[in-house]
């Protein structure tokens, strides 16, 4: 299985410009997330998606847009990248529960530096 | 804003003693609180949860209770293992549904025999 696949794994972008951080699940997860992790901090919520076509805000969402047009795709995009948003970026995906042990699977992360 | 603090790591036990992680967080609102567990190689998973104060989690011998007048979510066991050497996260969510979650940076736990 696949799990949670994040690309790319390491990228550097100047101020002002745009990029899209790709997340895919093939575990037919409703739930999909977006976290950044910056050094000495825990995870932060950016976006969140319960299904194809639903999208919400997370604790940090200002700069990032999400969209959510199937269940295995959940892309990250960064419109105009600043040195703020430097961090590692995880991307998590789940069942939304009927019962059961809820695992949330996480990606490998993706470093981003904005120079 | 929101957010989780959680005690430093690592900790490091010898099996049969108490175990308490601490955790306090910062919410606007009546946050629901979660504790998840990562054992190595594999994804977080929900160990427990409490959705209003005074409410008590508990699965696996582990307890924690949401304490609104301390804002804190202490997590305990009366005596560790060695399979419960893992990270352990606590985290918040600003949803009833727990889709919406904030975590702490995690504790990772050792216990020897």
């Amino acid at each position: 299985n696949a799990g949670v696949t994040q690309t790319p794994k390491f990228q550097v972008l100047k101020t002002g410009q745009s990029m899209t951080l790709q997340c895919a699940q093939d575990m037919n997860h409703e739930y999909m997330s977006w976290y950044r992790q910056d050094p000495g901090m825990g995870l932060r919520l950016i976006h969140y998606s319960v299904g194809a076509g639903i999208t919400d805000q997370g604790e940090v969402p200002n700069g990032y847009n999400v969209s959510r047009s199937t269940t295995e795709d959940f892309p990250l995009r960064l419109l105009s990248a600043a040195p703020s948003q430097t961090s590692v970026y995880f991307c998590a995906s789940r069942l939304i529960p009927t019962g059961g042990s809820e695992k949330l699977f996480f990606g490998s992360g993706t470093q981003l530096s904005v120079l | 804003g929101n957010s989780v603090t959680q005690m430093e790591g690592p900790v490091t036990l010898s099996e049969e003693a108490f175990l308490t992680i601490n955790c306090t967080y910062t919410a606007t609102g009546y946050p629901s609180l979660f504790w998840y567990v990562q054992y190595p190689g594999e994804g977080l998973q929900l160990l427990l949860k409490a959705t209003k104060a005074d409410d008590k989690g508990s699965n696996k011998g582990f307890e924690a209770t949401y304490r609104k007048e301390t804002t804190s979510f202490h997590l305990e066991k009366g005596s560790v293992q060695v399979s419960d050497s893992a990270v352990y996260f606590c985290a918040l969510s600003f949803n009833q549904a727990g889709t919406a979650l904030i975590f702490g940076k995690g504790t990772t736990l050792s216990v020897s025999s």
